[in-house]
């Protein structure tokens, strides 16, 4: 089976600007989870989505940040407006029941 | 979720096997253990969980202890593409979301 897809790898964009990250995650998981690495931390807890539904978006840091599902299947990650701090590695996950997550690559976002 | 502590760091030779333990002293009753791994610029990989026997895949095994106060990671015959952040992680069976820690970083050398 395909595993978890993530786009773009890397993205570098310019303080106050936008950017959207997309994450494919395997075919007929219900579960799909957002998180992140920024420099020097440990991975944190974004949100959670099942199907299209937010089961839980406690670690969102800001209302700079929208994670939408739509339809259940792929979900995105806008950061509008992108500033310093927003610099890190994002990760997206998805899984079926209480079993393991499966990781995407991540995107590596650089905000300038 | 319960809270682990692991060693900050461990080395092991290539070929021997690596044995990581994770303290999980206030785990409860209907808590597993997971172990993820992250090799250097990719997204963590699952590994294996218990909730109290023992577990072997083909990657790992698991021990448990019977107090399930602690645990022990086993990579039977370490490669150096097995060097990576190694996390030991508890929660509950479910949707539940993955509390990450500063994890162990297994260093597996020639």
């Amino acid at each position: 089976e395909a595993g978890v897809t993530q786009f773009p790898s890397h993205s570098v964009i310019e303080k106050g600007q936008t950017v959207t990250l997309r994450c494919d995650p395997i075919s007929g998981h219900d579960n799909l989870y957002w998180y992140r690495r920024v420099m020097g931390k440990e991975i944190k807890f974004l949100l959670h989505f099942v199907k299209e539904s937010k089961q839980d978006e406690s670690g969102m840091p800001n209302n700079r940040f929208l994670a939408e599902r739509t339809g259940g299947t792929y979900s995105t990650l806008k950061v509008q407006p992108a500033e310093l701090e927003d610099s890190g590695v994002y990760f997206c996950a998805s899984s079926q029941g209480g079993r393991g997550y499966t990781f995407g690559s991540g995107t590596r976002l650089t905000v300038v | 979720d319960a809270k682990t502590t692991q060693p900050p760091s461990m080395d092991c030779a290539e070929g021997r096997a690596a044995n990581l333990p994770c303290n999980h002293s206030t785990i409860s009753g209907n808590e597993y253990v997971y172990w993820y791994r992250q090799i250097h610029s990719q997204g963590p990989q699952y590994i294996i969980h218990g909730l109290k026997n023992n577990e072997t895949n083909e990657m790992a095994s698991l021990i448990i202890t019977e107090d399930r106060k602690s645990s022990t990671l086993i990579l039977p015959h370490a490669t150096l593409r097995d060097t990576a952040v190694y996390y030991c992680i508890v929660r509950v069976w479910g949707y539940s979301t993955l509390t990450f820690g500063k994890g162990t970083m297994l260093l597996v050398s020639p």
